[in-house]
Parts: structure tokens; C-alpha cells; sequence
């Protein structure tokens, strides 16, 4: 079946621009997760949602990233007034559910770039 | 809080050898550990995971993970590298509210 999937694959940007990043999670799979990955960070956490919940928005670095999730399916990662640090491969993933060892699934990223 | 560590930022070892990838935990309560590997510009693809039970978990590709509580490590193994298996190699833990803690990753770089 269908992996998870992201658009754009790259995206470059001006510094102070916003921008959106999509992830598709595999059908039926009722959490979803976005990572980012950059040089000398490693992986690191920034959100997740779990089917109706509140999400888990610990890991978000400042109040310019936001993401949301429409009908428990598509989620879309926004940054605003992008800062030359925001660059990084930003990883989304999901799973069949939360409590429980789940693995997690994992797209193929969006590169960011802001210049 | 839950952690992995991975002390090796790479390893090199030639085809056909057998490879080791160490990583070591801590976490409270019983740990679910997972292997991810990711080549070039691809996400990351899932290995194996350690729940309960067995110390020795089989997982994809030919890779296994040899899960020690009194060490609290969880290496992945493999008997015979290929050079297809050069990769980024991380480790990860459940932390108590579901998301992934990874270690650093370990380059494995298998030489023909």
C-alpha cells in the first residue's frame, strides 16, 4: 500500500517568508508526527497529533510554527517569517495508534532552505 | 526521561564481515527500542522493534537486535555486511506520552 508522502520534496525560501509543508499519512493510521532533521540537531520532535486530542505541541521551537490536522487525515506543517536556522529536512510520520509499541512510518521529508 | 545514546558516529567494517551498531538506554518502566536506518535522501525506513520477550529480535534486511536489560543496550547486528547496508543508522525509545527519542545516528560505512 501507500506510504506516507510529503510535498514539496524542496522547498527554498526568503528569509521572512512563510511556508507550508504537506503530509499525507498512511490510510488508516490515526497519529501522525512531525520530526526535524538537521546538522548537529539530530532528529528532533515538534508536534503530534492522535485522532481527535489536543495535540502534542511540545516540541515546537517558537510560537512561528504552527500545524493542524483536517479530518484526521492531511496534516500541513506552517512556518512563519522563516529564519535562516528553520533549515533542515523537516520528517513526518504516522502509526497505527499511540499506547502501544507501535512503529512509526516515516515519509520522505521536505527539504527547507531558506536563503 | 527516556534517552538512547549511540556512541559511535561511525563504523567502518568490510563486506561480507559481521557489524555491530551499538546503542544504549535509559528509561523508566519497560522500554519499547526501535532501529531506523535512512540512506541518501530518504526518509527513514523501520528495522525492528524490542517490546517484551525475546532478547534476540529479527528484523528487516537480514539485521537483528540483541536486547540486554542488565547492560541496558540494544545493539543491531547483522552477520555479513553488504555494501548496500551503508547507511545512517538510528536508535530510538518510546518516551511515556508516544513520541520517538533518537540517538545521534551511526554512519555505517561496509567497504567491498
Amino acid at each position: 500500500g501507500a506510504g506516507v508522502s510529503q510535498s514539496p520534496s524542496n522547498k527554498v525560501t526568503e528569509k521572512g517568508k512563510d511556508v507550508e509543508l504537506r503530509c499525507d499519512p498512511i490510510s488508516g493510521h490515526t497519529a501522525l508526527y512531525w520530526y526535524r532533521q538537521s546538522l548537529g540537531q539530530g532528529l528532533e520532535f515538534l508536534i503530534y497529533f492522535q485522532g481527535n486530542s489536543a495535540p502534542d505541541k511540545s516540541g515546537l521551537p517558537s510560537d512561528r510554527f504552527s500545524a493542524e490536522r483536517t479530518g484526521g487525515s492531511v496534516s500541513t506543517l506552517t512556518i512563519q517569517r522563516t529564519q535562516q536556522e528553520d533549515s533542515a529536512v523537516y520528517l513526518c510520520a504516522s502509526s497505527l495508534g499511540t499506547g502501544g509499541p507501535y512503529e512509526q512510518y516515516f515519509g520522505p521529508g521536505t527539504r527547507l532552505t531558506v536563503t | 526521561a527516556q534517552s538512547v545514546a549511540q556512541p559511535e558516529d561511525q563504523v567502518n567494517v568490510a563486506e561480507g564481515n559481521p557489524l555491530t551498531v551499538k546503542c544504549t538506554y535509559s528509561v523508566s518502566g519497560n522500554p519499547y527500542l526501535f532501529w531506523y536506518v535512512q540512506y541518501p535522501n530518504r526518509g527513514l525506513q523501520f528495522l525492528l522493534k524490542y517490546i517484551t520477550g525475546d532478547n534476540l529480535i529479527k528484523g528487516s534486511y537480514g539485521f537483528e537486535a540483541e536486547f540486554n536489560k542488565s547492560q541496558t543496550s540494544f545493539h543491531l547486528k547483522k552477520p555479513s555486511a553488504l555494501v548496500s547496508d551503508s547507511a545512517l543508522y538510528f536508535c530510538a525509545v518510546r518516551d511515556l506520552t508516544d513520541k520517538l527519542i533518537f540517538g545521534t545516528g551511526t554512519r555505517l560505512q561496509v567497504f567491498p
